[in-house]
């Protein structure tokens, strides 16, 4: 039972690229979600999802997208790096029980320069 | 709107000395949840307690607990005896009970916490 993993653990980019932060939990949890932690401003929640097909917006969501099309897999898609993405993401996962305890990946460190 | 407060930065003792970190909450809802996490020096965020809106009962698990006062709005994280392996950020979060709110977990700034041998 792996938990969340995402990959990679550590990424560079030039302003314009392109990637997308993997995500995947094995605890058949409906809901995902991805998360920015900056300096000083704690975790921010970027997209999240209640279930395969179905995602929604959280605080800061431009410049990111997702998908779900597995229960399993949520991967976060950076269309165009600036360096203002230059943080900490974090995937995390909990079941459908209300306001279940979220488990979290062991984040990655992305820096755009 | 909701929002969560942790006044404390970074918060210096020695070993053996209880300390205890603050958390500020705002809600309107009746029915919500508090939580607090913790993230060591390795980066991994680790739950610790979760606790509801319904209950104001103190918890205390080994060294830690959790003062839990609706009147002030506040969810505070006592850890006694500190030892050098409490050294880490601690988050304190909030999330509503509404069908879209329970989504939507907010966090506080962190408190980070240096326990010195």
């Amino acid at each position: 039972n792996a938990g969340v993993t995402q990959t990679p653990k550590f990424q560079v980019l030039k302003t314009g690229q392109s990637m997308t932060l993997q995500c995947a939990q094995d605890m058949n949890h409906e809901y995902m979600s991805w998360y920015r932690q900056d300096p000083g401003m704690g975790l921010r929640l970027i997209h999240y999802s209640v279930g395969a097909g179905i995602t929604d917006q959280g605080e800061v969501p431009n410049g990111y997208n997702v998908s779900r099309s597995t229960t399993e897999d949520f991967p976060l898609r950076l269309l165009s790096a600036a360096p203002s993405q230059t943080s900490v993401y974090f995937c995390a996962s909990r079941d459908s029980t209300g306001n279940s305890p979220l488990h979290f990946g062991n984040g990655t460190r992305l820096t755009v320069t | 709107a909701q929002k969560v407060t942790q006044a404390q930065t970074e918060i210096s003792v020695v070993e053996k000395e209880d300390v205890t970190l603050d958390c500020v909450y705002e809600t309107r809802d009746t029915t919500y949840y508090l939580f607090w996490y913790k993230q060591p020096p390795s980066g991994e965020l680790v739950f610790l307690i979760r606790r509801n809106s319904f209950d104001e009962q103190n918890e205390i698990s080994g060294r830690y607990s959790w003062n839990f006062q609706k009147s002030t709005s506040s969810f505070n994280f006592t850890i006694t005896a500190s030892q050098v392996v409490d050294s880490a950020v601690y988050f304190c979060a909030l999330s509503e009970a509404g069908a879209d709110s329970s989504y939507k977990l907010i966090f506080g700034s962190g408190t980070r916490l240096l326990v010195r041998p």
